[in-house]
């Protein structure tokens, strides 16, 4: 069974550039979350993705926006970038959106993006 | 506003001993706890969960407890052990349609061997 894998490990660009981050779910679930953790915070949740409708967002503007395709992999793309969307992204998948099983998420390893 | 807040920094703890981190929440519309383990240049890693209608969950060596009239949630880690030395985040979660997790800011154990 392969984890949640995400790419790339490390990205580094500047302000007002675009950027996309990937995500493959780990095999069976269909759903995706997508969080940011600022250094010394915890993850924040962006929003989440089932069956590739977007199912929830948090308080993030819409310059972050998502997709998830037919195999439940997914993209966070982040437009305009500024200076505080230097973070940890992390990308968790699960295997449904109600029931026990499903509210538990499996994290990947995540992307560092750095904003010059 | 931070609804799930861990006010313990860092904690640090002789190998052996009991480590106890804590939670704290102010929504009483959560009805599943969760706490996960953090290595640098890891993604979370599950720890255990709580369901609101538990006060206890056991695995091993980790135990949950929940205090559902106080808003309180700890985690007990015993013996600990110098591998459990990372950043514990709690996270909380309602039925309200969209799974998404609450996280507190962390807490930093050091287990010492």
């Amino acid at each position: 069974e392969t984890g949640v894998t995400q790419s790339p490990t490390h990205l580094i660009k500047t302000r007002g550039q675009q950027v996309t981050l990937r995500c493959s779910s780990q095999s069976g679930h269909n759903t995706v979350s997508w969080y940011q953790q600022a250094l010394g915070q915890g993850p924040q949740f962006i929003f989440q993705y089932y069956r590739e409708e977007e199912n929830g967002r948090g308080n993030f503007p819409p310059r972050f926006s998502g997709l998830q395709f037919p195999n439940y992999s997914s993209e966070l793309n982040v437009n305009a970038l500024e200076l505080d969307d230097s973070a940890l992204y992390l990308c968790a998948s699960s295997s449904g959106t109600s029931g026990g099983a499903g509210r538990q998420q499996f994290f990947g390893p995540g992307t560092r993006l750095t904003v010059l | 506003d931070q609804q799930v807040k861990q006010n313990s920094p860092s904690l640090s703890v002789q190998e052996g001993r009991i480590s106890i981190l804590n939670c704290d929440y102010t929504n009483s519309m959560f009805d599943y706890f969760l706490w996960y383990k953090k290595y640098p240049a890891e993604g979370p890693t599950f720890l255990i969960s709580i369901s609101s209608i538990k006060d206890k969950n056991e695995d091993g060596r980790f135990t949950v407890f929940l205090n559902k009239s106080a808003k309180h949630l700890s985690l007990h880690i015993v013996p600990s052990q110098p591998g459990d030395s990372a950043v514990y985040f709690c996270a909380a979660n309602h039925q309200s349609g969209t799974y998404k997790y609450i996280f507190g800011t962390g807490t930093r154990l050091k287990v010492l061997a």
